[in-house]
């Protein structure tokens, strides 16, 4: 079955750096999304991507945060200056688009923490 | 917009004991509903899912739901609880071509 994968699985990072977090989700779909897990906390929605554009962000995914699909295949989030209150997990999804939108495959996350 | 709310953010059960995890969603358009699990610095695994199809949904690990519309409700059970089941559990809604917007989540503790 195709799944969405993520990389890396762990990074670790010094405040005010900038990292980028991967995801390859599944080949044929068309709907992009980043959620974030803080510890303890429920998944929050971040971003999503349609079309080569982000077709709606949350109030979380401010000037720090930026989307791309360099490629075919890939759907990166981008932290330009990171901050302690940045840790978390960071989960990307997709979804096939027409009448089953509402299934998205979750990735296994990137587990990010800011020291 | 949608919403979810979990109630209970912690449930004890012993090992055989029947589990209930509470859902309540709300939504103002026909909703898609999920449950996911949750285990230790992992990811996050689909048990199941109501795409409007059947009310009642079976999932894996022996996990069911019913999807209630006039009680807004979709409460996640399990006959008999096992050790393996402890672990956290999201409810999540979204309609279609929409985010999804989970629940807090309600942490499984299965006492042997």
């Amino acid at each position: 079955e195709p799944e969405v994968t993520q990389t890396p699985s762990h990074q670790v990072t010094q405040m005010g750096q900038e990292v980028i977090l991967r995801c390859v989700p599944i080949s044929n779909h068309l709907y992009f999304y980043w959620y974030r897990q803080i510890l303890g906390q429920k998944v929050e929605f971040l971003v999503s991507f349609y079309n080569n554009e982000i077709s709606e962000k949350s109030e979380i995914f401010d000037d720090q945060f930026s989307v791309e699909r360099p490629d075919g295949s890939n759907f990166t989030l981008k932290i330009r200056s990171t901050k302690l209150e940045d840790s978390a997990m960071y989960f990307c999804a997709s979804s096939g688009g027409g009448q089953k939108n509402y299934e998205q495959y979750f990735g296994p996350g990137t587990r990010l923490t800011v020291t | 917009a949608q919403s979810v709310t979990q109630l209970g953010s912690h449930v004890s059960v012993s090992e055989g004991a029947l589990v209930l995890l509470r859902c309540n969603y709300s939504s103002s358009v026909p909703p898609y509903l999920f449950w996911y699990v949750q285990y230790p610095n992992q990811g996050l695994q689909l048990l199941l899912k109501y795409t409007s199809a059947a009310t009642l949904v079976k999932g894996i690990n022996g996990f069911e739901a019913e999807f209630k519309k006039s009680e807004t409700s979709f409460h996640l059970t399990k006959p008999s609880a096992h050790m393996s089941d402890a672990a956290e559990y999201f409810c999540a809604v979204t309609t279609l071509f929409n985010k999804f917007y989970f629940g807090s989540g309600t942490k499984l503790n299965v006492k042997p």
